[in-house]
């Protein structure tokens, strides 16, 4: 089974601040992992993934994340936010191989942003 | 490309009736999946179909839950006799198959249907 834990429910930073998103996972088989945003009564848009290669990925929207196979994580990041920033943001993973195609999510960090 | 599209947006019940969502996927994408979303919660994987197929079904999806996709477009979801507890955002999802790439396709979203059982 496959698990991902977001370690932190709500994240406060002031505008123009760093912020990191932490993002743990537990799986028994290799996984690709993936970062959503969800803004408001809207669905999930796919910001950034990670499926091979090199382990620091960039997204859109000036976001980042590494993902650090001994330690299980794959933390997101932003070296100065904006305003509009502010939403929920899922951490998920979906296995290497084809047995299974769901993704399974955590339960999500809300970036608030202060200005 | 205009996204995926889910109908209707917001859907009020009285418990014991049956509601039924609708899902159009991104055109020529012949994945879909269905998840859902409570308050607070990252979403919970519920079925997935590859073309008319329903390949995946998760334990979540119980005898009152029926979904299909008749021809490999758009899917319907049907929650019979809903209970409170079946209230929360149902989100459809999609995605084309990659050539030779395993699981790599990437699954975009719809805005959802946000169900409220009272």
């Amino acid at each position: 089974a496959q698990s991902v834990t977001q370690l932190d429910s709500q994240v406060p930073v002031f505008e123009e601040a760093p912020v990191e998103l932490r993002c743990n996972y537990s799986s028994s088989v290799s996984v690709y992992l993936f970062w959503y945003v969800q803004y408001p009564n809207q669905g999930l848009q796919l910001l950034l993934k990670y499926l091979s290669g090199s382990t620091l990925v960039k997204g859109i929207n000036g976001f980042e994340a590494e993902f650090n196979k001994s330690q299980t994580s794959f933390h997101l990041r932003k070296p100065s936010v904006h305003i509009s920033d502010t939403a929920e943001y899922f951490c998920a993973l979906k296995r290497t191989d084809t047995g299974r195609r769901a993704l399974t999510f955590g339960s999500g960090t809300r970036l608030q942003v202060q200005p | 490309d205009t996204g995926v599209s889910q109908n209707p947006r917001h859907k009020i019940t009285k418990r014991g009736q049956n509601v039924t969502f609708r899902c159009d996927p991104i055109s020529e994408h012949n994945r879909l999946y269905w998840y859902r979303q409570t308050l607070g919660q990252g979403p919970e994987f519920l079925t997935y179909f590859q073309n008319e197929a329903q390949l995946e079904k998760s334990r979540l999806l119980s005898d009152r839950f029926s979904a299909e996709r008749p021809k490999g477009s758009f899917s319907t979801l049907e929650i019979q006799r809903t209970e409170q507890g079946d209230s929360a955002m149902y989100l459809c999802a999609s995605s084309t198959q990659n050539r030779g790439s395993g699981n790599t396709d990437t699954q975009y979203f719809g805005p959802g249907t946000r169900l409220t059982v009272l």
